[in-house]
């Protein structure tokens, strides 16, 4: 069965250091992958996929996330944090049809 | 193009109530779903419909039932609420692509069983 696992359900940054937000999944095959946003009070959007085209993706608002077959992680990153980031962030796999989704992990960005 | 749209925003129940959540899309996808959203257990699927007439059960479909009678529309209903059904619920949708469909989000329904 797959799964996702999402480490921490707080993190919590500076503005202007690195954001890493870690995603670890369980799949018999190779899968797709999806980060989502959601903003207070807000729905979720997407931030990025992993479609099997490339291992590093590059999402919106500078995020992005690397495919590792060998860790079975698809990780978050992005080079410089700002207030505007401040938000939780979930990680999804996909199994027919049907979203497999993370606990989320939200994001403090500290001043 | 409004996206997906959700009525109400939010609602107050007495347990044993009843009460049908809408769901409404304008991009004319073919799959949509409702999930709901507990602290600390991200979404869990409730039902899921890949076309106009179809439904079928997700994760948690205990408790609630859906009809998809226009494809543009995904009714959710709750016959008898009670409290374990409190949660913000989100409907979305998606269209058929390859398999790593996008799922578009409505604003989410917070709902109070009391």
């Amino acid at each position: 069965a797959q799964s996702v696992t999402q480490l921490g359900s707080h993190v919590s940054v500076s503005e202007g250091a690195l954001v890493l937000l870690r995603c670890n999944y369980s799949s018999s095959v190779p899968p797709y992958l999806f980060w989502y946003v959601q903003y207070p009070n807000q729905g979720l959007q997407l931030l990025l996929k992993y479609t099997s085209a490339a291992t590093l993706v590059k999402g919106i608002n500078g995020f992005e996330a690397e495919f590792k077959k060998s860790e079975t992680s698809f990780h978050l990153t992005k080079p410089s944090a700002h207030m505007s980031d401040a938000a939780e962030y979930f990680c999804a796999v996909l199994r027919n049809y049907q979203l497999i989704w993370g606990a989320g992990t939200k994001l403090i960005i500290k001043p | 193009n409004a996206g997906v749209t959700q009525t109400p925003k939010f609602r107050v129940l007495k347990t044993g109530q009843s009460m049908t959540l809408l769901c409404a899309q304008d991009m004319n996808h073919e799959y949509m779903y409702w999930y709901r959203q507990d602290p600390g257990m991200g979404l869990r699927l409730i039902h899921y419909s890949v076309g106009e007439g179809t439904t079928a059960k997700g994760e948690v479909p205990d408790g609630y039932n859906v009809s998809r009678l226009k494809k543009q529309n995904f009714l959710l209903g709750l016959e008898s609420a009670a409290p374990s059904q409190t949660s913000v619920y989100f409907c979305a949708s998606s269209y058929p692509t390859s398999g790593a469909e996008t799922q578009y989000f409505g604003p989410g329904t917070r709902l109070l069983v009391l």
